[in-house]
C-alpha cells in the first residue's frame, strides 16, 4: 500500500528563514510521481511541484526547492527567505499506480506559520 | 482560464439526511476526482470519474457515491448522512496524461447535525 508520511506537524519561523518540509512515502510502485501541494486558509489545494520516479535531478524554481532521493525514499521541499504569505498547510503526495494525478496518497500536513 | 468550480461552499444538513455536491472542472479536464479531508483522517481519496465512468474508488461505504456528466462536470452524493460526515469535500480535476498534476477547487463545508 502506498504511504505518505510527514513527520513534522506544525513549523514556526520567522520572515526571511529558510524552511525545510520534509516527506517520506513508501510505495511498490517503479513509476510514480510525487507531489507538494499548498492549503491556504481559504482551503482550496493549490499544486506547487512534481517530480517523477527516474527524474532526481534536484531543481530550484523562484524561492521553492525540492530534494528528491530515492534512495531513502524522501522528497523534501524548501522555502528559502520565507515569507508570511506562505504560511499554510503544506501536503506531500504520491500518485498511485498510473501516474496520473486522479488518485493521490496525501501525508497528513505540516503547518507552515511564518511571522514578522 | 477558470478554476474548478465547487457548489455550494456551504451546507448544514441534519443526520439522516442525504446532500448532492456539485464540481465543474477546467474546461478541457475530463478526470475529476473527489477528496474528503477531516481533522482526524486527513485527505482520503473518494472515488475518479473519466467519461462519465468511474475509474477509481477508495475506501468508502456504499452511501458515498458520485456520477459524471458528458461535460465532465461531476456530482457527488452522500445519502443517510452521519455526523462523521462533516467534512471539508475537495473535488479535483486533471488531463489524462500521466505526470500532470491535479487542480483543485475550494471545497464544499459540509457539517452535518
Amino acid at each position: 500500500a502506498q504511504k505518505v508520511t510527514q513527520a513534522q506537524t506544525e513549523i514556526s519561523v520567522v520572515e526571511k528563514e529558510d524552511v525545510t518540509l520534509d516527506c517520506v512515502y513508501e510505495t511498490r510502485d517503479t513509476t510514480y510521481y510525487l507531489f507538494w501541494y499548498k492549503q491556504p486558509p481559504s482551503g482550496e489545494l493549490v499544486f506547487l511541484i512534481r517530480r517523477n520516479s527516474f527524474d532526481e535531478q534536484n531543481e530550484i524554481s523562484g524561492r521553492y526547492s525540492w530534494n528528491f532521493q530515492k534512495s531513502t525514499s524522501s522528497f523534501n521541499f524548501t522555502i528559502t527567505a520565507s515569507q508570511v504569505v506562505d504560511s499554510a498547510v503544506y501536503f506531500c503526495a504520491l500518485s498511485e499506480n498510473t501516474g496520473t494525478a486522479s488518485k493521490l496518497t496525501f501525508g497528513t500536513g505540516t503547518r507552515l506559520q511564518v511571522t514578522l | 482560464k477558470a478554476g474548478v468550480t465547487q457548489t455550494p461552499r456551504y451546507l448544514i444538513k441534519t443526520r439522516g439526511q442525504q446532500v448532492t455536491l456539485s464540481c465543474s472542472p477546467i474546461s478541457g479536464h475530463r478526470s475529476v476526482s473527489w477528496y474528503q479531508q477531516t481533522p482526524g483522517q486527513g485527505l482520503q481519496f473518494l472515488f475518479e470519474y473519466f467519461s462519465e465512468t468511474q475509474r477509481n474508488k477508495g475506501n468508502f461505504p456504499g452511501r458515498f457515491s458520485g456520477r459524471q456528466f458528458s461535460n465532465s462536470r461531476s456530482e457527488m452524493n452522500v445519502s443517510t448522512l452521519e455526523l462523521g460526515d462533516s467534512a471539508l469535500y475537495l473535488c479535483a480535476s486533471s488531463l489524462v496524461q500521466e505526470g500532470t498534476e491535479a487542480f483543485f477547487g475550494q471545497g464544499t463545508r459540509l457539517t452535518v447535525v
